[in-house]
């Protein structure tokens, strides 16, 4: 059955810091790959999306993300860190076929110390 | 630019209660999509639609659960005797339709329903 983790349950950077967030999927076929943000009583937002070509793929805000086959993975990173991105990320794995719904890890919390 | 909207954004009621919640998908998008949401977790898949059909309900859609997307436009969702275990956010996405696979989905704000 297919799964997304995301292992880190609650993450602290200093602002201006890198960021990398981790997920790893589980799915028997090419995934379609989704990051989302979610602030505090809000609806998720788009982040960015990989569904095939370059493994390295940009999104909104600064943000990219890599997708690696062999280690199931799909890693969201930003080179600096601002005070607004403190959100909940999620990733999800798109099912596909006719149905197309996504599952979702269970996020990561991210606060920015200033 | 009109994203998907939901309504109401929160909904407090007593157990045993009827709610109705509405969302309104952005308009060229013909997938819609229900989600529920409980603290600490990720969104979970509940029913999707392609234009009016229902075309997949999940297991966490009790019987005591209803959606409806009349005329393939905004949609419903309705829990009928509601029990504490549902509160939740409930989340409505949709999507354009892809040829094959997955596509994205724009989700609305969400509503925060208790039940209490």
């Amino acid at each position: 059955a297919q799964s997304v983790t995301q292992p880190d349950i609650h993450i602290t950077v200093s602002e201006g810091a890198s960021l990398e967030l981790r997920c790893n999927y589980s799915y028997g076929a090419t995934p379609y790959l989704f990051w989302y943000v979610q602030s505090p009583g809000q609806g998720l937002q788009l982040l960015l999306k990989y569904f095939s070509g370059d493994t390295l793929v940009q999104g909104i805000k600064g943000f990219e993300a890599e997708f690696k086959r062999s280690q199931s993975s799909f890693n969201l990173r930003k080179p600096s860190v601002h005070w607004s991105d403190a959100a909940e990320y999620f990733c999800a794995v798109g099912v596909g076929g006719s149905q197309g719904n996504l599952i979702f890890g269970k996020g990561t919390k991210l606060s920015v110390k200033p | 630019d009109t994203g998907v909207s939901q309504d109401p954004r929160h909904k407090i009621t007593k157990r045993g209660q009827n709610v109705t919640f509405r969302c309104d998908p952005i308009s060229e998008h013909n997938r819609l999509y229900w989600y529920r949401q409980t603290l600490g977790q990720g969104p979970e898949f509940l029913t999707y639609f392609q234009n009016e059909a229902q075309l997949e309900k999940s297991r966490l859609l009790s019987d005591r659960f209803s959606a409806e997307r009349p005329k393939g436009s905004f949609s419903t969702l309705e829990i009928q005797r509601t029990e504490q275990g549902d509160s939740a956010m409930y989340l409505c996405a949709s999507s354009p339709a892809r040829v094959r696979g997955t596509s994205e989905q724009y989700f609305g704000p969400g509503t925060r329903l208790t039940v209490t």
